[in-house]
């Protein structure tokens, strides 16, 4: 296993349109979380799965992100109608367990 | 959301000095992680710490956890230039880990 793993790792895209990031956790990860950072901060949640079910959404997860877990194993975050402020680094983490987050090396999003 | 507040976020040091970077938060954390982030890379976990009092080894860096478990601390000694990079203590509290704003270290030869 070669740990957390998010494609792409860089996308540019102009405002207004849909983007669709994924991310393979650990296979033997039950939990999966998406974090947002920006220039200057620590990663700031977004969402937490537990197998295939969503249990946590920040207040920053606004209707036009969504996320999704369909078997349980890989994860999608997609977001609608991209805006400038969207830009970011889009973190994914793995976790078994109640320690040891493992994140990937994040997908950068520039909304031009 | 539970603030931690980082300190300092700035360090710039010389090759072979001591640095302590603080870690302070009104609540308490059931565990507190430190993770160190590289250009372009998602943070890497070095220590999580639990017991309050609690104080943890990594070659040249100690971790300390608070008695209450509301502040950490991490203290790098005869700090190299591998060392530069963004460190950040992160809560767990729940479901989700609440992060500082991290502290840019900068080791020159």
């Amino acid at each position: 296993d070669t740990g957390v793993s998010q494609n792409p790792r860089h996308k540019i895209t102009k405002r207004g349109q849909n983007v669709t990031f994924r991310c393979d956790p650990i296979s033997e990860h039950n939990r999966l979380y998406w974090y947002r950072q920006t220039l200057g901060q620590g990663p700031e949640f977004l969402t937490y799965f537990q197998n295939e079910a969503q249990l946590e959404k920040s207040r920053l997860l606004s209707d036009r992100f969504s996320a999704e877990r369909p078997k349980g194993s890989f994860s999608t975050l997609e977001i609608q109608r991209t805006e400038q402020g969207d830009s970011a680094m889009y973190l994914c983490a793995s976790i078994a367990g109640d320690y040891g987050y493992t994140f990937g090396s994040g997908t950068r999003l520039t909304v031009v | 959301t539970q603030l931690l507040e980082q300190s300092p976020q700035f360090l710039s040091i010389q090759e072979g000095e001591n640095l302590t970077v603080y870690c302070n938060s009104s609540s308490v954390f059931s565990s507190l992680q430190w993770y160190r982030q590289e250009p372009g890379e998602g943070p890497v976990l070095l220590v999580t710490v639990v017991t309050g009092g609690e104080v943890k080894k990594l070659k040249r860096l100690t971790f300390q956890f608070g008695d209450a478990r509301k502040d950490s601390s991490l203290h790098i000694t005869a700090a190299q230039p591998g060392d530069t990079g963004l460190y950040f203590c992160a809560g767990v509290s729940g479901y989700a880990l609440n992060f500082g704003k991290g502290t840019s270290l900068l080791v020159t030869p």
